[in-house]
């Protein structure tokens, strides 16, 4: 069973570059979610995805947005980066309203912005 | 505000017990998280509560939950060299899909 996956592992990006983030989630999952993690920090949500569409979004600039294709795949998008979106970028997938609703992550994306 | 705290660093030595706390904000959260994230690697859930028990048990984890102060503790009984990582305590709200993160406690394990 396949779990949530990721890609690329690494990347490094500079100033004003736009980057796509990819994320496959764990089999028989239907949603998911995005998170920032900066060096030292906790997560901080993103935005959530579900039946394609965004459900819910964290306080994060209009830079950053996605996309949930028919697969339940998704895609993280940045514009403009800045040196302050270096961070490692974590997707999860969950089912949501079943049961405890616990997020399963992926390795994550880490992300250096030059 | 929606932080969660938690204290950044716990040194403990084999074989003792390791106890990690959080406070969290919202009163409405429905389920508590405690996720372990190891060098490198994405976050591991380890356990979780729901909002309505005092204590969870599974292992040699033991979950204690206070409503009324908003506290939650993780406690990791006969600590290995293989529990040191970062533990974070999550909230999940009742009117949200989002998870609230605590900034995560690092265990150091001595030998």
């Amino acid at each position: 069973d396949a779990g949530v996956t990721q890609s690329p592992t690494h990347l490094i990006k500079t100033r004003g570059q736009q980057v796509t983030l990819r994320c496959s989630p764990k089999s028989g999952h239907d949603t998911v979610s995005w998170y920032q993690q900066a060096l030292g920090q906790g997560p901080q949500f993103i935005f959530q995805y579900y039946e394609e569409e965004e459900r819910q979004r964290g306080n994060f600039p209009d830079r950053f947005s996605g996309h949930q294709f028919p697969n339940y795949s998704s895609e993280l998008n940045v514009n403009a980066l800045l040196l302050g979106d270096s961070a490692l970028y974590l997707c999860a997938s969950s089912l949501p309203g079943r049961g405890t609703g616990e997020l399963f992550f992926g390795e994550g994306s880490r992300l250096t912005v030059l | 505000g929606e932080d969660v705290e938690q204290s950044l660093f716990l040194s403990v030595r084999e074989g003792d017990s390791s106890v990690i706390n959080c406070t969290y904000t919202d009163s409405s959260s429905t389920y508590l998280y405690w996720y372990k994230q190891e060098p490198g690697a994405g976050l591991q859930l380890l356990t979780y509560i729901f909002s309505n028990m005092d204590m969870k048990q599974d292992q040699r984890l033991t979950v204690l939950l206070n409503k009324k102060d908003k506290h939650l503790s993780l406690r990791i009984a006969d600590t290995q060299t293989g529990d040191s990582a970062i533990y974070f305590c999550a909230e999940r709200h009742n009117y949200g899909q989002n998870f609230v993160f605590g900034p995560g406690t690092r265990l150091s394990v001595l030998p």
